[in-house]
Formats: structure tokens, C-alpha cells, sequence
């Protein structure tokens, strides 16, 4: 079985533009989480969706927003690209609302110029 | 929020060393969890452990939630095991679906 898969693995963007990061569940999971790594920290919670709906936002600006498709794949958007968005933006996989456990991909690398 | 402590933060261990890390948070807790991240920034989740005591080979972990605090044992440490172990809790149901990760400890195992 495939696990949590992220694309693109490395993107290299420029101040002001606009990203796209994508996560595909593990099969049969339905929630998804999104996390921020920047060096030398722990990640840090963004977004939870579960069921297509929001149901939990970390402290991130507006310039953040995700979504979650019938497939439960996900979509991660970050508008206006600062330099502080460079980090390691990770997906993670769980079988419910509540987890069960959470399972990571293999995260996006963004560095922003 | 709850608050997750990790200690030590940085950890240099002779290969066959046996190493223990320890895991402090400020609350309840639903869910535990224990990562290794590789050098290339893999999250492997080694132990799905709210409560008791878990093993998996040379690893083995403890919670004792009463107490709020988690331990990691490494026995037998080998240079692959090298790389930052996170400790990440999930709160109470009011604190909302996430998990709050600590900051880390960074193993280095030498040959």
C-alpha cells in the first residue's frame, strides 16, 4: 500500500508569488493535516481537514488556505510568498477526527528567494 | 496550549551505547507519538503510545500519563539510528485535532 505521498518534493519560488502544495492520503484515511518545519524546530501545526471540512487551523496569516477534495487528497495554498515561508511543509494521514495515530509524507521543501 | 519539553536537546552516543530521552507535556493527553526524522526529512513514526509501554526491536518506549512524561530507550545504538527524535502529543478534545510536537532531540551515533 502507498503511504502519505506529497508533491512537489522540492520548489523553489519567488517573493510575492503564489504555491501550491498537494498530499494524497493513505487509503481509507480521511483526515489530513498540514504542518510547517522551518530549520532546527519541531513542525508546527496549520491545518486539519477531515471529511472536506475544516476542523482545526493552527496560527498562520490568511495568506494560508487549504482544502480537501472528495478523494480526501488535499491541496496546501500560500499567497504573497514571504522569505520566513521557506521551511518543510509536511502532510500527514489519519484514519479519523480523533487519530488513531498520524502518519507523515515525505514533506514539500519551499524555498522562497 | 499544551507544552511539550524534550530532553536532552542534543545527544552524542558511542555505537552499542544504550541512550534514554525523555519526553515532558503540560496536560492531558489523547494521543503520543515518537518520530525519528532523517536527514532527508521523513517523519518515521516509531510508537503510537498515549499510555504503558511499547517495544519494537531495540527501541522501546514508556508513557506514564498520570505523571505527564514519555521515555524513548535506544538500546544497543547504531549510526542509522542518528537523526532529530521528536516527541508529539495530541490534547484534550477542546484544544482542537493537532498535534503539538516538542523540539526535538538530536542523536548523533558515532562508529
Amino acid at each position: 500500500d502507498a503511504g502519505v505521498t506529497q508533491s512537489p518534493t522540492h520548489l523553489i519560488k519567488t517573493r510575492g508569488q503564489h504555491v501550491t502544495l498537494r498530499c494524497s492520503p493513505i487509503s481509507g484515511h480521511k483526515s489530513v493535516s498540514w504542518y510547517q518545519q522551518v530549520l532546527g524546530q519541531g513542525p508546527q501545526f496549520i491545518f486539519q481537514y477531515y471529511e472536506k471540512e475544516e476542523r482545526g487551523r493552527g496560527n498562520f496569516p490568511d495568506r494560508f488556505s487549504a482544502r480537501q477534495f472528495p478523494n480526501y487528497s488535499s491541496e496546501l495554498n500560500v499567497n504573497a510568498l514571504l522569505l520566513g515561508d521557506s521551511a518543510l511543509y509536511l502532510c500527514a494521514s489519519s484514519l479519523g477526527r480523533r487519530s488513531y495515530g498520524y502518519t507523515f509524507g515525505s514533506g514539500t521543501r519551499l524555498t522562497v528567494v | 496550549g499544551i507544552q511539550v519539553e524534550q530532553s536532552p536537546p542534543d545527544l552524542i552516543l558511542q555505537e552499542g551505547a544504550n541512550s534514554t530521552l525523555r519526553c515532558n507535556f503540560s496536560d492531558s493527553v489523547n494521543n503520543l507519538q515518537w518520530f525519528h526524522q532523517n536527514p532527508w526529512g521523513q517523519l518515521i513514526n516509531l510508537f503510537y503510545i498515549p499510555s504503558g509501554t511499547k517495544q519494537n526491536g531495540r527501541l522501546s518506549a514508556t508513557t506514564v500519563a498520570t505523571e505527564r512524561y514519555s521515555l524513548l530507550y535506544i538500546s544497543s545504538s547504531q549510526t542509522t539510528d542518528s537523526g532529530v527524535y521528536f516527541c508529539a502529543v495530541e490534547g484534550p478534545r477542546a484544544a482542537g485535532n493537532k498535534l503539538t510536537f516538542g523540539g526535538g532531540t538530536r542523536v548523533l551515533v558515532k562508529p
